[in-house]
């Protein structure tokens, strides 16, 4: 079946650095991936929608400059954290949408935390 | 942008049928009804999908009435380990966001 690889699964930075989260379709082409954020015992909140070769789109309140998003394929999405701060720290969820009709497939998230 | 209601919770026991209904009022004629699992710390994962009447798959089967507002995720003798959190969703084909409500978090009793 349709997989999504999100890669590192786990990440510990320093305040300041900044970190780069990837999202890989491995066995189909998706024109469109999304980001999300959860906090614990909470709903994924949708960060962005990124579709391929465009800007991403931002939802309300979530900084564009400070959450860098490139999809430059159709496999490939990457979100990078910029000076990273305590309070970025949170589980990071990218998923990805395939043919038409084809459900969204979600990576297994990313934990990051910002000492 | 079809919003979705489900129970927060719901408990139940090993080895009996779990049926959690999300409800989607203003679904479009486009739009498909997914349901997802998610355990602690890991992603969200595909149960099952559909678009009208009945789908069912190895692990669940999905009831969509006619006016395709609400929607039925049935869970056949449940097991410990089907203790998550259960997210319904709505998406289009080509759908410019997605956005997840509340979920119904499932708690499997020995």
């Amino acid at each position: 079946g349709a997989v999504v690889s999100q890669h590192p699964s786990r990440v510990i930075c320093k305040s300041g650095t900044s970190v780069k989260i990837e999202c890989r379709s491995l066995d189909f082409q998706a024109t469109t991936m999304f980001w999300y954020r959860q906090f614990p015992k909470q709903s994924l909140m949708l960060m962005a929608t990124s579709n391929e070769g465009s800007k991403a789109t931002y939802e309300q309140g979530v900084e564009k400059d400070k959450f860098l998003i490139n999809h430059a394929s159709l496999t490939l999405s990457t979100l990078t954290v910029t000076s990273a701060h305590p309070e970025d720290s949170s589980f990071y969820i990218c998923s990805a949408l395939g043919q038409p009709g084809s459900p969204l497939h979600f990576g297994n998230g990313t934990r990051l935390t910002v000492t | 942008l079809a919003k979705t209601t489900q129970p927060i919770s719901m408990d139940s026991y090993e080895g009996q049928e779990v049926n959690i209904t999300c409800s989607h009022n203003n679904i479009a004629t486009n739009d498909y009804i997914t349901w997802y699992q998610q355990f602690p710390s890991q992603g969200p994962r595909f149960i099952i999908q559909g678009y009208k009447t009945k789908v069912t798959n190895e692990v669940a089967s999905l009831f969509i009435p006619a006016d395709r507002k609400s929607s039925t995720l049935s869970l056949p003798r449940v097991s410990l380990s089907d203790t998550a959190v259960y997210y319904c969703l709505v998406v289009m084909n080509r759908d410019d966001k997605i956005i997840f409500g509340k979920g119904t978090r499932l708690h499997i009793l020995p």
